[in-house]
């Protein structure tokens, strides 16, 4: 049974690119949620997703940044025009309803 | 006021050495507490949860203070290998459900 599966495991964009980060969520669950680390600093959540819904996107900053977990396929987290604050650690989390979450091993974003 | 607040590390400790990391939440509306663990920034892992009776694992014991918004983790006769930074974790119901995390602690066991 695959755990939580991410990818890229490392990208590295120019600024004003886009990224796109993937995440595909443990079998059987439909709850998945995005946090990021920046250097030094603790996670940060960003998004929390079901099955074709976002549930809450309070972590999200308002411009730039956009996720959806389609029907089918991965969860996709998009950041347009990527800056050089952006480069981090994001990390997929997914769990099937219930308290325990599952992380995957990030993808770490590097912004040139 | 970060929602959840740790102890600031690094702790430097020796082999054998029993350690206590403490941790306190702002928001009412967390219902649930975790420690986590984190190696070398990758990904957490769920190191145990933590119950208002207290839990105990092995060499680690946690616990929960409602009435002092206040989550403790002990780690006993500490090991090399339980170098990490150590998370506490709130899971707040609202809006669904989401894992708050505290910044992290370090923690270092030397020979």
């Amino acid at each position: 049974n695959a755990g939580v599966m991410q990818n890229p495991r490392h990208l590295v964009r120019r600024r004003g690119q886009e990224a796109r980060l993937r995440c595909s969520p443990m079998k059987g669950h439909s709850h998945v949620y995005w946090y990021r680390q920046l250097p030094e600093e603790g996670l940060k959540f960003m998004v929390y997703l079901q099955k074709e819904n976002i549930i809450d996107e309070s972590g999200m900053p308002k411009e730039r940044f956009s996720a959806e977990f389609p029907k089918e396929g991965p969860s996709i987290l998009r950041i347009q025009q990527v800056v050089r604050g952006d480069s981090a650690a994001y990390f997929c989390a997914s769990s099937g309803g219930n308290e325990k979450l599952f992380f995957g091993s990030g993808t770490q974003l590097s912004v040139l | 006021r970060k929602e959840v607040e740790q102890d600031p590390g690094p702790f430097n400790v020796p082999e054998g050495a029993t350690v206590a990391f403490n941790c306190t939440y702002s928001n009412s509306a967390s219902q649930s507490f975790f420690w986590y663990r984190q190696d070398c920034r990758k990904e957490p892992k769920l190191l145990m949860s933590v119950y208002s009776s207290g839990n105990e694992d092995g060499r680690f014991t946690a616990q929960l203070n409602r009435a002092s918004q206040y989550i403790s983790l002990l780690i006993r006769d500490s090991k090399l290998s339980d170098s990490a930074t150590y998370l506490c974790v709130a899971l707040i119901y609202n809006q669904g459900g989401k894992l708050i995390f505290g910044q992290g602690t370090e923690l270092s066991v030397k020979p």
